[in-house]
């Protein structure tokens, strides 16, 4: 089957740890992107890729960090900078620019 | 950046009833989608549609980029349409053209 995984589905962190959120793709899609939900909220854009060994900033990219060394992958790491971690992650891919995105399942990290 | 507002922000439903959503955004875009988020924060493709008018069952969808509006028609309501129905833009400014910009979203409720 087709689609994006992302894991795990809950992640627990105590304050000043960071965690790497994953997040894998089968749709042979060149872009990739990282999303951040808070409660009650509609979703901000911290990174995205648009091809393989290059990313760029979003709206909300303090305390985060990515990589993109291979196609179907795009780790997040929500470092200890981050001052308000908990949230719900949702990664997406799209073919390109201007074309349709589709969302993985999500990750909720709560910070205890 | 682009706004995009969605209106009502709340919609309680009986089932069978009909119902119209709205998404006005306030520059030009490349990209428009909708969405429905259900109760375990998966987001659900209903549309991409930038332009025209396009149906999928009971779920319709016109945007009139002229005018920068979408609407979603939902007949028949089911309380399986419950959840929280997102649109989301991307905006033609050039060199912007990977970022999806959501609104707060309308919450739909379906009660049997």
């Amino acid at each position: 089957d087709g689609g994006i995984t992302q894991s795990p589905k809950y992640l627990f962190r105590k304050e000043g740890q960071n965690v790497t959120l994953s997040c894998e793709q089968n749709l042979n899609h060149d872009a990739m992107y990282w999303y951040r939900q808070d409660p009650g909220q509609g979703l901000r854009l911290i990174y995205y890729s648009q091809i393989v060994n290059d990313f760029q900033k979003g709206d909300i990219a303090e305390g985060y960090s990515v990589s993109r060394e291979k196609k179907e992958s795009f780790p997040l790491t929500v470092t200890s900078a981050q001052k308000n971690p908990t949230a719900f992650y949702l990664c997406a891919s799209s073919i390109g620019g201007g074309s349709g995105q589709f969302f993985g399942p999500g990750t909720r990290l709560t910070v205890l | 950046g682009i706004q995009v507002e969605q209106s009502p922000p709340d919609l309680i439903l009986q089932e069978g009833a009909n119902s119209t959503l709205r998404c006005n955004f306030s520059d030009s875009v490349n990209n428009l989608q909708w969405f429905h988020q259900n109760p375990w924060g998966q987001l659900i493709n209903l549309f991409y549609i930038p332009s025209g008018t396009k149906q999928n069952g009971r779920l319709s969808a016109t945007t009139v980029a002229t005018e920068r509006y979408s609407l979603l028609y939902i007949s028949s309501s089911q309380t399986t349409d419950s959840g929280v129905y997102f649109c989301a833009v991307e905006d033609d400014s050039g060199g912007s053209n990977y970022k999806l910009t959501f609104g707060k979203g309308t919450l739909l409720t379906v009660n049997p």
